[in-house]
């Protein structure tokens, strides 16, 4: 079975410093990977995917992920975070092959101090 | 384009009474899906369809019941409503190929008291 996890419900980090939100996956086959982003009260929007080649991808608002095989993870990181990134953050993953039913994680509320 | 639009935005229920829920998407996406949110829980799938006139089961089904008559709508419907079905109900679609990014509506916030 496959499964996505998020092992942090909350992260805090102050404006302006580096912010990372974990995910680790256990899928079959090479993974097709996912972030979104929920601000509240509104339906997820997507951020980034990674299905394959650079490890390294970029999405929307300057975040970015890195796939990881070794440790299977993929974390997404922001270089110099803002207020209005406070949000839920969630990861997904798809396995290869086949599958048109993504996992989710639980989510990460991710809360960005002035 | 609108999206993914889901009506009501919220309701009261008491137990025991039914309602629908309506998703309208208008991409021309052939696959649509009914998730349900819940505090510390994530997101899981009630119930999906990979195109007009069918549907299937997903993680959570009991309680819930969908039709896809039409393409661009995807119907979810509760008969007897309980307490335990107090949630937000996010409705995604996708154009159909393998792990693809979902659209997802607006949300409908349902409270059964």
């Amino acid at each position: 079975a496959q499964s996505v996890a998020q092992p942090e419900d909350q992260v805090n980090v102050a404006e302006g410093n580096p912010l990372t939100v974990k995910c680790t996956y256990s899928v079959s086959g090479n993974p097709y990977l996912f972030w979104y982003v929920q601000y509240p009260n509104r339906g997820l929007q997507f951020l980034l995917k990674y299905i394959t080649g650079d490890n390294l991808v970029k999405g929307s608002y300057g975040f970015e992920a890195e796939f990881n095989k070794s440790q299977t993870s993929f974390h997404l990181k922001k270089p110099s975070a803002l207020v209005s990134d406070s949000a839920l953050y969630f990861c997904a993953g798809y396995a290869s092959g086949g599958s048109y039913i993504p996992t989710f994680g639980r989510g990460t509320s991710l809360i960005v101090h002035p | 384009n609108a999206g993914v639009t889901q009506t009501p935005k919220f309701r009261v229920l008491k137990t025991g009474q039914s309602m629908t829920l309506l998703c309208a998407q208008d991409m021309n996406h052939e696959y649509m899906y009914w998730y349900r949110q819940d505090p510390g829980m994530g997101l899981r799938l009630i119930h999906y369809s990979v195109g007009e006139g069918t549907t299937a089961k997903g993680e959570v089904p009991d309680g819930y019941n969908v039709s896809r008559l039409k393409k661009q709508n995807f119907l979810l419907g509760l008969e007897s409503a309980a307490p335990s079905q107090t949630s937000v109900y996010f409705c995604a679609s996708t154009m159909g190929s393998l792990a693809e990014t979902q659209y997802f509506g607006p949300g409908t916030r349902l409270l059964v008291l």
